[in-house]
């Protein structure tokens, strides 16, 4: 086990809804990465937040929005809902966002859109 | 742009067998090579993290290789089991982008 904890396990949203996922870092790490993962695809980087602040972003519109608290733990929150979103989520805490940092996954949230 | 390829897509093999999963990159400005299990609808193990410097890393069954100059990195798992059934995903940290870029997986299956 990574100490990565993700919340809920699984979600189905209605098209157009809004979502938050949740993500509890290993202790003591200061930085959040999000990827999408669709089915039969490898995951695709959202984001980075570290020590509260955005530090990277992907190939996603605006309505992909995300958080970090100051316990370091994190929010995505995904607006206006569409069908492809469908995906597992995933979130990895690393501590420093160096590229030379090792990621530690959580086992991600299943998101299913109607 | 980076973009990582895994060959090949899938693989079923009797108990026993050692295997040999492929990645290859595009740019080779990397900072590091890092190969991951995943379990069906599950997140991601990480197995090794191989540096831009080192050639290899070495865990138990797995060893992984990383030849930076022609792109490519292997993984080879010795005399593999039933438990070994899964997805293994390599990712690259690309000098140009800082974050982890994907391949779309191997999807291995090892039966009794």
């Amino acid at each position: 086990e990574t100490g990565v904890t993700q919340s809920p396990t699984h979600l189905i949203k209605t098209r157009g809804q809004q979502v938050t996922l949740r993500c509890s870092s290993q202790s003591g790490h200061n930085t959040v990465s999000w990827y999408q993962q669709a089915l039969g695809q490898g995951p695709q980087f959202i984001f980075q937040y570290y020590r509260e602040e955005e530090n990277g972003r992907g190939n996603f519109p605006p309505r992909f929005s995300g958080l970090q608290f100051p316990n370091y733990s994190s929010e995505l929150n995904v607006n206006a809902l569409e069908l492809d979103d469908s995906a597992l989520y995933l979130c990895a805490s690393s501590l420093g966002a160096g590229p030379a940092t090792e990621d530690f996954f959580g086992h991600g949230t299943r998101l299913t859109v109607v | 742009k980076q973009e990582v390829t895994q060959i090949p897509a899938a693989l079923s093999v009797p108990e026993g067998e050692n295997l040999v999963l492929n990645c290859s990159f595009t740019d080779s400005a990397i900072y590091n090579l890092q190969w991951f299990r995943q379990d069906p609808g599950k997140g991601l193990t990480s197995l090794l993290l191989i540096q831009s410097s080192q050639r290899e890393q070495t865990s138990g069954r797995l060893n992984a290789s990383l030849d930076k100059s022609s792109g490519r990195s292997t993984l080879y798992i010795a005399a593999s089991q039933p438990g070994d059934s899964a997805t293994y995903l390599c990712a690259v940290v690309s000098y140009n982008t800082d974050k982890l870029i994907f391949g779309t997986g191997t999807r291995l299956q090892v039966f009794p």
